[in-house]
């Protein structure tokens, strides 16, 4: 049960497009194409951006996307804005158990 | 509207326990897997534990396994932790959330804090 690694930061100005990467397992990320995404500002819960490695909620902007290679998940943001500034978690089935990314934070310069 | 709304948090001395609650409303509480998460102040999120619709089925981080058990009453549309002999490392703010599919969180309540500290 060894957590998904993300790296801690990555920044972006607005407009531009940024990528955070989940690396897991062939036991995780992997084995099941079962990666959501959560979007956490200061203090808030967890919002729910994507699921199943690239579906969006209703209501998430089509600026936020998925994909999936092998033992890696990406997250995009594109046309980054202000009020995307926040830690961004991805999380993956693990067979009946399920496991989180250490967190990216997210800064738009 | 769907909510989730935590309660129970509190300052406990590491070997207490402690009883978490999450009161569900705007879903049909039967219907669905709910969870526990948690974070660590500064830290990242990390699932603890899951309970089927009927309770039959509970799975559990390992850290937990044998000292937190989750259970939830339908009829009165509530999810519970319950904490024993509890650690400073289980200080965080506790989530419930509800699970789509088994495998990722579709609604997230607003947390309670639990304290370990002497």
């Amino acid at each position: 049960q060894s957590a998904l690694t993300q790296p801690r930061s990555v920044s972006g100005s607005p407009g531009q497009s940024v990528t955070i990467s989940c690396t897991g397992t062939s036991s995780d990320v992997g084995g099941y194409n079962y990666v959501s995404w959560y979007q956490q500002h200061p203090g808030k819960a967890p919002k729910l951006m994507i699921y199943d490695v690239s579906k969006r909620p209703s209501g998430v902007p089509d600026r936020f996307s998925g994909s999936k290679s092998g033992n890696t998940a990406s997250l995009t943001i594109s046309g980054l804005q202000a009020e995307d500034e926040a830690d961004y978690y991805c999380c993956s089935y693990a067979g009946i158990l399920l496991v989180f990314g250490g967190g990216t934070k997210l800064t738009v310069l | 509207e769907v909510q989730l709304v935590e309660s129970g948090g509190g300052l406990v001395q590491p070997g207490g326990s402690l009883r978490l609650s999450c009161a569900a409303s705007g879903f049909t509480f039967s219907s669905y897997w709910m969870s526990w998460v948690r974070q660590a102040p500064g830290k990242g999120l990390e699932w603890v534990a899951n309970i089927k619709q009927d309770g039959s089925e509970k799975y559990y981080v390992d850290s937990v396994k044998g000292r937190f058990t989750i259970s939830r009453d339908n009829a009165k549309n509530s999810l519970y932790l319950q904490m024993n002999s509890l650690r400073a490392e289980d200080t965080a703010v506790y989530y419930c959330a509800r699970v789509r599919l088994r495998h990722y969180f579709d609604y997230w309540g607003q947390g309670t804090l639990v304290t370990v500290s002497s």
